[in-house]
Order: C-alpha cells, then sequence, then structure tokens
C-alpha cells in the first residue's frame, strides 16, 4: 500500500516561513491535499490539488509537489498557525485514501 | 453552510456493534461521495471508508473490511457506519466527511466527530 512520510515535528519563528513536507513514490503524479488540525478541533482542508487554496484560507498558505516530495508553506508564520498538517493523496491502485503521519507545527 | 453532525458514539465492548450516523445539511447531500476517517487518541487521521454519490460502490481501509459497512439515505441526507466486532484498536473519534466540492478524492468539509471506545 502506498505510504506518505511526513517530518513529526517543525518548529519556526513568528515572521518566518516554515515548510512542511510529504514523502511519497512519485508523489508528483499524484494530487496532494494538506489539512489543518488544532487540538480538540475537527480537521480543516488548507490545500488540495497540490496548490489550490479554498476559500477562506489566507495566502500566506501554499502548496508544491514534484518527484518524491509534495511540501506545505507556510509564509509569514502567526502563533494561531501552530496546529497538526497532514497530507493525503488517494491510492487509486487500492481505491484508498491515504494520509500522513501528520506533523506537529510549532512556532516559537 | 455545510454541515456535518455525528451521532451514535458511545462505550462498548469487544465483539460489539455500533451504528453511527452523520446528519447532512447545507449542501445537496445526493451530489456527493463522502467518506468516514478516524483518529485514535493522540495519534494520526485514517481513512476508514467512502461511498460514492447514489450509494452504489464503496470502498474499505483492511483494517475494517468485513467488519464496518458504510452507507447511505440520500433522501434523509444521512451517512451511517455499521460497525461489527469491535476490537480495542477500533477506539477512536469518528469523523463523517463530505468529499470537496472540486474532486471526490478529498475531504471538503469535515464533521465534529463523535467517539467509540471499546472496552471491556
Amino acid at each position: 500500500s502506498y505510504v506518505l512520510t511526513q517530518p513529526p515535528s517543525v518548529s519556526v519563528a513568528p515572521g518566518k516561513t516554515a515548510r512542511i513536507t510529504c514523502g511519497g513514490n512519485n508523489i508528483g503524479s499524484k494530487s496532494v491535499h494538506w489539512y489543518q488540525q488544532k487540538p480538540g478541533q475537527a480537521p480543516v482542508l488548507v490545500i488540495y490539488y497540490d496548490s489550490d487554496r479554498p476559500s477562506g484560507i489566507p495566502e500566506r498558505f501554499s502548496g508544491s509537489n514534484s518527484g518524491n516530495t509534495a511540501t506545505l508553506t507556510i509564509s509569514r508564520v502567526e502563533a494561531g498557525d501552530e496546529a497538526d498538517y497532514y497530507c493525503q493523496v488517494w491510492d487509486s491502485s487500492s481505491d484508498h485514501a491515504v494520509f500522513g503521519g501528520g506533523t506537529q507545527l510549532t512556532v516559537l | 453552510e455545510v454541515q456535518l453532525v455525528e451521532s451514535g458514539g458511545g462505550l462498548v465492548q469487544p465483539g460489539g456493534s455500533l451504528r453511527l450516523s452523520c446528519a447532512a445539511s447545507g449542501f445537496t447531500f445526493s451530489s456527493y461521495w463522502m467518506h468516514w476517517v478516524r483518529q485514535a487518541p493522540g495519534k494520526g487521521l485514517v481513512w476508514v471508508s467512502r461511498i460514492n454519490s447514489d450509494g452504489s460502490s464503496t470502498s474499505y481501509a483492511d483494517s475494517v473490511k468485513g467488519r464496518f459497512t458504510i452507507s447511505r439515505d440520500n433522501a434523509k441526507n444521512t451517512l451511517y457506519l455499521q460497525m461489527n466486532s469491535l476490537r480495542a484498536e477500533d477506539t477512536a473519534v469518528y469523523y463523517c466527511a463530505r468529499a470537496g466540492a472540486g474532486g471526490s478524492y478529498y475531504v471538503g468539509y469535515w464533521g465534529q466527530g463523535t467517539l467509540v471506545t471499546v472496552s471491556s
């Protein structure tokens, strides 16, 4: 089955740029979606189809996908961005969704 | 406004059964794929199952295949998850989720979740 690998944690100072990676075999050939989950809350979609933003998501959130790595980039990080972030793809061979293990973003 | 409200969670003994429901509103329910996603305490998101818009096609994670059944009633705008032969490892918050507006293979909206605890 398809596996997505994320770093367990990323730390960044306020105002700086955070980059959260999601690794998978030839992930560049798949569409990657990203979710933000704050403690005690349901997840929220922040990026879909590699780089599209849903309405209401700040432009500070962007995504890219190439080769074996997809990246969620958060510019000008704010304290309110502190959360767990999950990447997700659809594995068409198994007809399953696959989530990465999640990355805890800490704002220093 | 899209709303997804789960119900039916609770404490159940190993080997027992539970049926989760998800009441949907604020969108044309019959037009969207729906998913169930779960999250064990302190752990990450795990996809459980999906159903297409008319209920004719379903898919399950290997860990629940043969024990869980996803279904929907488009007349009642309700999604279900019948869970049988429950195990301790099924303990989790179960989220009802609607596919995205731009495609079926990601989640556009999430419910608040319902907690299922499997324990004796």
